[in-house]
């Protein structure tokens, strides 16, 4: 069975850089044809597409945040980490982890909530 | 970027009735096309891949089909549990893009 679970601040400041971490079990990401994705959703919107990192250590992102995030994977702790510099209140959203065959997401994690307000 | 467009934004239908909700890609994403279905306070959960596949679980009243650029997910007689916001998105490009949403409400 396969799990994700998101971790990290529930607040952070302006300019601050947020971290999270996405922690999962059921797969290996060392695995061919696997990855893990981040998507977000701002409150009462749609969700947009952030990042996805593969077994072979390809990484894309999104244009538009392309400058402001880093994804990272750390395969013996089965974590993947999603770093997002200079924080701004329009990043308020909850920012969920994906388990992203090359088919599509076809588990999520639960989501973590995330404001950014001085 | 592609852009998928989602119609209608709300979809007012009765328990037992047949949804059609449309998805629109800006430029061919061939079939690989998700949909995914989102319950207030929950994380999304994948119904459609291919197109057409339905994911492991999904009830077969769920079904998808493509023409073109055109997709369509038909949920054939609307359970109680049913009542969500549909999201479609196309893996075929970089970056992954998802359409604004269909809310199915009840009528």
């Amino acid at each position: 069975q396969i799990t994700l679970k998101e971790s990290g601040p529930t607040l952070v400041k302006p300019t601050q850089t947020l971290t999270l971490t996405c922690t999962f079990s059921g797969f290996s990401l060392s695995t061919s044809g696997v990855g893990v994705g981040w998507i977000r959703q701002p409150p009462g919107k749609a969700l947009e597409w952030l990042a996805l990192i593969y077994w072979d250590d390809d990484n894309r992102y999104s244009p538009s945040l392309k400058s402001r995030l880093t994804i990272t994977k750390d395969t013996s702790k089965n974590q993947v980490v999603l770093t997002m510099t200079n924080m701004d209140p329009v990043d308020t959203a909850t920012y969920y982890c994906a388990h992203s065959p090359l088919w599509g997401m076809d588990v999520w994690g639960q989501g973590t909530t995330v404001t950014v307000s001085s | 970027e592609i852009v998928m467009t989602q119609s209608p934004a709300t979809l007012s239908v009765s328990p037992g009735e047949r949804a059609t909700l449309s998805c629109r890609a800006s430029q061919s994403v061939s079939s690989n096309l998700a949909w995914y279905q989102q319950k207030p306070g929950q994380a999304p959960r994948l119904l459609i891949y291919g197109a057409s596949t339905r994911a492991t679980g999904i009830p077969a009243r769920f079904s998808g089909s493509a023409s073109g650029t055109e997709f369509t997910l038909t949920i054939s007689s609307l359970q109680s549990e049913d009542f969500a916001v549909y999201y479609c998105q196309q893996y075929n490009n970089w970056p992954r893009t998802f359409g604004q949403g269909t809310k199915v409400e009840i009528k």
